[in-house]
């Protein structure tokens, strides 16, 4: 079964404290695996498409990563700002545009 | 350049009623899906639109059903509603061929029902 796990649930972070948010993955071809922001009560963000292993991408204090079984999102020195819900989601070649959505990781940054 | 574009935003209906949502995506992209978000079960699928053919389906019941005109915007309808229904529904938006796999979500439409 198609399966998409994130790790922590949540995640408390003193500001300028970097850390890693991790979303594992059991499918049968992938088609890509995405990495969205979701602030209370607005829609997911999207932040990054990885499509093969090894694959790196960065947008300012983000850098997402991925392995044949899961990806990483490194967080380099958060600021509060940073504080929302992270979201992983995999589209898989069965299925096309269809994304499976983890559960997410709720990230807050104390000042 | 204009993001997606959910309406309402907010909804309140009773049980036994039916509601429609609204979703006009990204000009020129013509791939609608829509998903629904609970704190329960997070964010789950419930159909695609391409080119005015649904696509693809997830495991929801029939009273779900949706639309996409010839402009690519999209409607979802619900039927006979029940409590369990409460939820943000969201809308996402992508070309939706080739490798263009990147979608844009709306800001959702915050349903309740009562």
């Amino acid at each position: 079964e198609d399966q998409v796990t994130q790790s922590p649930e949540a995640l408390r972070l003193q500001e300028g404290e970097s850390s890693s948010l991790n979303c594992s993955y059991t499918v049968s071809g992938l088609r890509g695996l995405f990495w969205y922001r979701q602030d209370p009560g607005k829609g997911p963000e999207f932040l990054f498409t990885l499509y093969s292993a090894g694959e790196e991408k960065e947008k300012e204090r983000l850098k997402a990563t991925l392995t044949k079984k899961e990806s990483f999102l490194h967080i380099t020195a958060p600021k509060p700002e940073d504080s929302a819900t992270y979201l992983c989601a995999v589209q898989i070649l069965r299925t096309g545009n269809q994304f499976y959505f983890g559960t997410g990781t709720s990230l807050t940054v104390i000042p | 350049k204009a993001g997606v574009t959910q309406t309402p935003r907010y909804l309140i209906k009773t049980r036994g009623q039916q509601v429609t949502l609204s979703c006009s995506p990204i000009s020129g992209h013509r791939s609608v899906s829509w998903y629904q978000q609970t704190p329960g079960q997070g964010l789950q699928f419930l159909f695609e639109y391409f080119s005015e053919t649904q696509r693809n389906k997830g495991n929801f019941p029939g009273r779900f059903s949706g639309r996409q005109f010839s402009n690519s915007r999209s409607e979802m309808n619900v039927s006979t509603l029940e409590l369990g229904d409460s939820a943000l529904y969201l809308c996402a938006s992508s070309l939706g061929t080739g490798g263009h796999t990147e979608a844009f979500f709306g800001q959702g439409t915050r349903l309740t029902v009562v």
